[in-house]
C-alpha cells in the first residue's frame, strides 16, 4: 500500500550542482504533480503532468525540468541548483477529469538545501 | 489575485474545545471542489475532507466539518473537541473541474492544541 513514493528524502547540494526527484506511484493515477512548500507560503505548483507523455508549467517553473517517464513515474530535475531553490518538495498524483472530488495523494516530501 | 486566502498565520486552542480555520477562495467557475489537508510535524500532507461545490450538505468527517458558504466564497474548517494531536498546519486547498490539473493551496494555519 505505498500510495506516492519519493526519493531522497533528504539531500544537500552545492550551488551549480544537478540532481533529480524521482517520484512513483501505485495507483493508477493519470495526473502527476511537483510541489514546492516554503515557510509562510503553502504548496506551489512547479510542474504536472495530466497524463502520460504530457507536461505542463506550474506557478514556479523556472530552474527545473520534469520528464513523465511512464504513467507511474514522474521525476524533477534541477540542471543548475540554486540557494533560491532550497525547500521541501512534494510529488502527488490524482486521478483525472471527471470529478472535482478526486484527491490528490502525497508522496513523503524531500526536504533539498543548497549551498 | 489569490485563489485562496487562509488569514490565521497561527492559533490557539484548549484541548477539547473547538476551532474554526478560515478559508475563503476565488473563482468564477461554477463547479469546484475544496479541500483541507493536515500537515503534522512530520511533514507528510493528510487528506481531511472534501467538499463539491455543488454539495447543498457540509461536509463531515468524524470530528471534522466543512462551513461552507458559498455565497461568501467561504470553506471554514472546524475541529470538534480538539486533541493535542490535531495540533499541526492545516491547508485549505480548491480544484476548477474546468481546470482540473491544478489545485491551489493558501499559506495555512499552524494549529497549536493546549492541554
Amino acid at each position: 500500500n505505498a500510495g506516492v513514493t519519493q526519493t531522497p528524502k533528504f539531500q544537500v547540494l552545492k550551488t551549480g550542482q544537478s540532481m533529480t526527484l524521482q517520484c512513483a506511484q501505485d495507483m493508477n493515477h493519470n495526473s502527476m504533480y511537483w510541489y514546492r512548500q516554503d515557510p509562510g507560503m503553502g504548496l506551489r505548483l512547479i510542474y504536472y503532468s495530466a497524463s502520460e507523455g504530457t507536461t505542463d508549467k506550474g506557478e514556479v517553473p523556472n530552474g527545473y525540468n520534469v520528464s513523465r517517464l511512464n504513467k507511474r513515474e514522474f521525476s524533477l530535475r534541477l540542471e543548475s541548483a540554486a540557494p533560491s531553490q532550497t525547500s521541501v518538495y512534494f510529488c502527488a498524483s490524482s486521478e483525472a477529469a471527471g470529478s472535482g472530488a478526486n484527491v490528490l495523494t502525497f508522496g513523503a516530501g524531500s526536504r533539498l538545501t543548497v549551498l | 489575485a489569490q485563489k485562496i486566502t487562509q488569514t490565521q498565520p497561527g492559533m490557539f486552542v484548549q484541548e477539547k474545545e473547538a476551532v474554526t480555520l478560515d478559508c475563503t477562495y476565488d473563482t468564477s467557475d461554477q463547479s469546484y471542489g475544496l479541500f483541507w489537508y493536515k500537515q503534522p510535524s512530520s511533514g507528510e500532507m493528510i487528506f481531511l475532507i472534501y467538499q463539491g461545490s455543488y454539495d447543498e450538505q457540509n461536509a463531515t468527517e468524524g470530528r471534522y466539518s466543512l462551513n461552507f458558504q458559498k455565497a461568501r466564497k467561504s470553506a471554514n474548517l472546524v475541529i470538534s473537541a480538539s486533541q493535542l494531536g490535531d495540533s499541526a498546519m492545516y491547508f485549505c486547498a480548491m480544484r476548477e473541474v474546468y481546470n482540473f490539473n491544478k489545485f491551489y493551496f493558501g499559506s495555512g494555519t499552524k494549529l497549536n492544541v493546549k492541554p
